[in-house]
């Protein structure tokens, strides 16, 4: 069974600049979540999907950033326009029910300069 | 807010000690304790949880305890190997009427063991 997977894996952009991250779910698992982890830092919920709806966005930092899940497959997370604090790493999770054990994917390393 | 305490951020034991990393958190409606281990360059990969009607479980070289009254959950490796450097996270999950299961994450601890 292949894991979460996320792309890209490492993203350097300038300071106003958009990104598109992605993330692909394990096959069949309804609930998608998306956290990040800033340098040092706690890795923080950002929003949950389940299917194609946005079940919890209480962590969204602001209006920069817009996820997406249509069709309730893959997601993509934009940030239009980056700053230097949205620098970290983003990673995407997917369980298969609610209270069911979270699966990360890798990781996506964005760097803001 | 809901916050999750970790401590310590970086731990340094002989290969074959035991190692304790300690959290402790904020939101009475948790319910439910993953422990994740992070290896250089991959994913975090769930290790062992708990769930609050449990007040301790092991698996193998691992266990987690927990403390409802306290906030407090641990975990405890023993025997420790060189492969079980890594960094570690704990996190809490509040079931919440709307249906969510976010985890609440503590900061991480670096765990290395010395050969």
């Amino acid at each position: 069974e292949a894991g979460v997977t996320q792309f890209p894996s490492h993203s350097v952009i300038e300071k106003g600049q958009t990104v598109t991250l992605r993330c692909d779910p394990i096959s069949g698992h309804d609930n998608l979540y998306w956290y990040r982890r800033v340098m040092g830092k706690e890795i923080k919920f950002l929003l949950h999907f389940v299917k194609e709806s946005k079940q919890d966005e209480s962590g969204m930092p602001n209006n920069r950033f817009l996820a997406e899940r249509t069709g309730g497959t893959y997601s993509t997370l934009k940030v239009q326009p980056a700053e230097l604090e949205d620098s970290g790493v983003y990673f995407c999770a997917s369980s298969q029910g609610i209270g069911y054990e979270q699966y990360f994917g890798p990781g996506t390393r964005l760097t803001v300069t | 807010g809901e916050n999750v305490e970790q401590h310590p951020s970086t731990l340094s034991v002989q290969e074959g000690d035991s190692a304790v990393i300690k959290c402790t958190y904020s939101d009475s409606a948790s319910n439910y304790f993953p422990w994740y281990k992070q290896e250089l360059g991959k994913r975090p990969q769930l290790i062992i949880d708990i769930r609050s009607n449990v007040g301790e479980k092991k698996d193998q070289r691992i266990a987690v305890t927990l403390n409802k009254t306290a906030k407090h959950f641990s975990l405890h490796i023993t025997e420790t190997q060189p492969e079980d450097s890594a960094v570690y996270f704990c996190a809490a999950s509040p079931t919440r009427t709307s249906g969510t299961y976010k985890y609440i994450f503590g900061t991480g601890t670096r765990l290395k063991v010395l050969a």
